[in-house]
């Protein structure tokens, strides 16, 4: 199985000042048709997730534009540039190219 | 508007056995790969099982794979997973989710929660 590593699990930012999380794959995650599916999810608490970005880059309808995502062959960062309080949150990458699917273990964004 | 909304979670004791369903409304259920996933108590998101639009296709995390088995009524828009010989470590809040790799939204319902416990 394809083995997501998050990095930090825990980060604590100042309102205003910019975020970014590393996500890591075991193996490639490009797939046969070119498209590398690398999602990125946001869960608020109590919340059920909420899908943030997908395809590497790509936001999903109704995202601010202060969350973009990047990256490559088994190198991925979610970066919010300017954090608002209701970006509390923890953030988890998922690669849809290989079966089964899989998440990273999570990262907790918290305000100082 | 799309729903999802899940049931038949509850309190199971070890080795018993569980059908969670999801009913599904407000899209066209029957043109959409379906996705279980669950969340064990602070814990994160743990991909178990996917089945393809039309249940010809189906796939498994290795923790469950054996013992779990998702299906679909596309007749009634629901999904099912139906889940055997629990353990403890099965306990969680499963989601029914319309994951998908593209711009298409992704959609999760509320979850229902399996307690396995003697």
């Amino acid at each position: 199985d394809v083995v997501m590593t998050q990095s930090p699990l825990s980060l604590p930012v100042t309102l205003g000042q910019a975020a970014s999380i590393s996500c890591r794959s075991s193996e490639g995650l490009v797939y046969s048709d070119g498209n590398t599916y690398l999602n990125w999810f946001q869960q608020r608490p109590g919340q059920s997730p909420r899908r943030l970005i997908y395809k590497v880059s790509n936001r999903d309808s109704g995202v601010p534009d202060r969350f973009s995502g990047s990256g490559s062959g088994t190198d991925f960062t979610l970066k919010i540039s300017r954090v608002e309080a209701e970006d509390v949150a923890i953030y988890y990458c998922m690669q849809g190219t290989h079966w089964p699917r899989t998440f990273g273990q999570g990262t907790k964004l918290e305000i100082k | 508007q799309v729903k999802l909304v899940e049931s038949g979670g509850g309190v199971v004791q070890p080795g018993g056995s569980l059908r969670l369903s999801c009913s599904a409304s407000g899209f066209s259920f029957r043109t959409y790969a379906m996705h279980w996933v669950r969340q064990a108590p602070g814990k994160g998101l743990d991909w178990v099982a996917a089945t393809s639009f039309d249940g010809s296709d189906k796939f498994y995390a290795d923790s469950v794979k054996g013992r779990f088995t998702i299906s679909r009524d596309n007749y009634r828009n629901i999904l099912y997973l139906h889940m055997n010989s629990l353990r403890a470590d099965d306990t969680a809040v499963y989601y029914c989710t319309r994951l998908t790799n593209w711009e298409e939204a992704v959609y999760w319902g509320q979850g229902t929660l399996v307690a396995v416990s003697s």
